[in-house]
């Protein structure tokens, strides 16, 4: 079955300029959540989706970054008044449930958006 | 001191070779150990977990955990030129749902 699907693939901005970043999860899978590559860095955690519940916002760095869930499936990364160090790639992943993943593969991550903020 | 610390490598090795890919961790809470494999240009992939502590076996793969010196060990036996990828050890809490990820060990493979 279809796996999650991230669009851009690429993207190139100005410093300044908004991007948004978008993520198409499983079908199905309540769970969903946004993180951050950078060279040389860990997966860094930005946001976290779980069914209808407030989304936990912890790991956003700065208010400029900001995203929505519609449905309960699309989401949308927004990341307004780019930085250069916003440059990174940025990982959508999903899950059956956000608690338990014995039995379900763990997270399922799509290809990432590579930003590039000149 | 860093939550989680992993060797970035790159580590080469020779088709056939074992390989031990290592990660510390400090958060003596942590319960789910996992190593996710990522390819070039592509997203991580969960290639193996443990809950709790010992060991795993799947194939040429076996993970370790060793819960009082808070240390993971993935091993590779006859390591392939397709095994070459950033491994990622990544850890979470019970009943949590941040998972932590290490910052990846490049492995390179020569036929």
């Amino acid at each position: 079955g279809a796996g999650v699907s991230q669009s851009p693939s690429n993207k190139v901005t100005e410093k300044g300029k908004d991007v948004e970043l978008r993520c198409d999860p499983i079908s199905g899978h309540t769970a969903l959540y946004w993180y951050r590559q950078s060279l040389g860095q860990g997966l860094e955690f930005l946001i976290y989706f779980q069914g209808n519940s407030a989304p936990d916002k912890s790991g956003l760095p700065s208010d400029r970054f900001s995203a929505e869930r519609t449905g309960g499936s699309v989401s949308t990364l927004t990341i307004q008044r780019t930085q250069q160090e916003d440059s990174a790639v940025y990982l959508c992943a999903s899950s059956l449930r956000g608690l338990n993943i014995v039995g379900t593969g763990g997270k399922h991550f799509g290809p990432g958006t590579r930003l590039t903020v000149l | 001191q860093k939550e989680v610390e992993q060797d970035p490598g790159p580590l080469s090795v020779p088709e056939g070779a074992i390989v031990s890919l290592n990660c510390t961790y400090s958060n003596s809470a942590f319960q789910y150990f996992m190593w996710y494999r990522q390819y070039s240009r592509k997203g991580p992939e969960l290639l193996m977990y443990t809950y709790s502590s010992g060991n795993k076996e799947d194939g040429r793969f076996t993970a370790q955990v060793d819960k009082s010196s808070k240390y993971i060990s993935l091993f590779i036996r006859d390591s392939q030129p397709s095994d070459s990828a950033t491994y990622l050890c990544a850890f979470r809490n019970t009943g949590g749902f941040k998972t932590i990820f290490g910052a990846g060990t490049r492995l390179f493979v020569k036929a």
